[in-house]
């Protein structure tokens, strides 16, 4: 079968540095991706790692370690506006994207 | 501009009731493909098409049926909906071997 698994909610306050991780179990893996996901809007791309290492896109960067099936994205200098919600997704042979079922990041003043 | 637009954004049917959900983009993308979001379960595919008259199911495809005549459109038809159908739809188009997926802005379905 294939599953993602990452934490449900994480809280924050403003300036800091957060990490949401992300576990994988899949055949046919291609990459990595994260998505943002605000209050009843559409996803929006942030990232996507197909090789082993840290990607860095601004304050927003993720990581990927195929021989662990982990991957993380880490996100710096926290904004009020960075509260949302984030979800790895993993592309397989075929392009089929599966999502996890997200992280709900809650920053704080 | 470049986009994904979906119709109707907001729908309440009762159960039995044909329907169908529109998508287009118009960015020239091979790729397609509809999702259903739920409280708690993510985002879930439903189908996807790899370009025209190519489809194939999903991880949920039960009670829905697609069709990709066009490149740009991929409707979403349910035949026959039931409660358990109430969702939240996303379309999403990409390039074929391109990570990035591009959404469109949703539509909430309500079966009474």
């Amino acid at each position: 079968g294939q599953s993602l698994e990452q934490p449900s909610e994480v809280t924050a306050v403003e300036g800091a540095i957060v990490q949401i991780n992300c576990t994988y179990q899949t055949s046919g893996f291609y990459g990595l991706s994260w998505y943002q996901q605000h209050d009843g809007g559409a996803p929006t791309f942030l990232s996507y790692n197909a090789l082993d290492g840290l990607e860095e896109t601004g304050r927003f960067s993720s990581f990927l370690s195929r021989s662990d099936s982990y991957g993380y994205l880490l996100l710096q200098e926290l904004q009020m506006k960075d509260s949302a919600s984030y979800f790895c997704a993993v592309s397989q042979a075929g392009t089929a994207l599966i999502f996890g079922k997200g992280t709900t990041l809650s920053v704080s003043s | 501009e470049a986009q994904v637009t979906q119709n109707p954004r907001y729908l309440i049917t009762v159960t039995g009731k044909k329907l169908t959900v529109t998508c287009s983009q118009n960015m020239n993308h091979e790729y397609m493909s509809w999702y259903r979001q739920d409280p708690g379960l993510g985002l879930r595919q439903i189908y996807y098409s790899m370009n025209v008259e190519v489809t194939d199911k999903g991880d949920v495809p039960e009670g829905y049926k697609v069709s990709r005549k066009e490149k740009r459109n991929f409707p979403l038809i349910l035949e026959s909906p039931s409660p358990n159908q109430t969702s939240l739809y996303f379309c999403a188009s990409s390039f074929q071997g391109e990570e990035t997926q591009y959404f469109g802005p949703g539509t909430r379905l309500l079966v009474l």
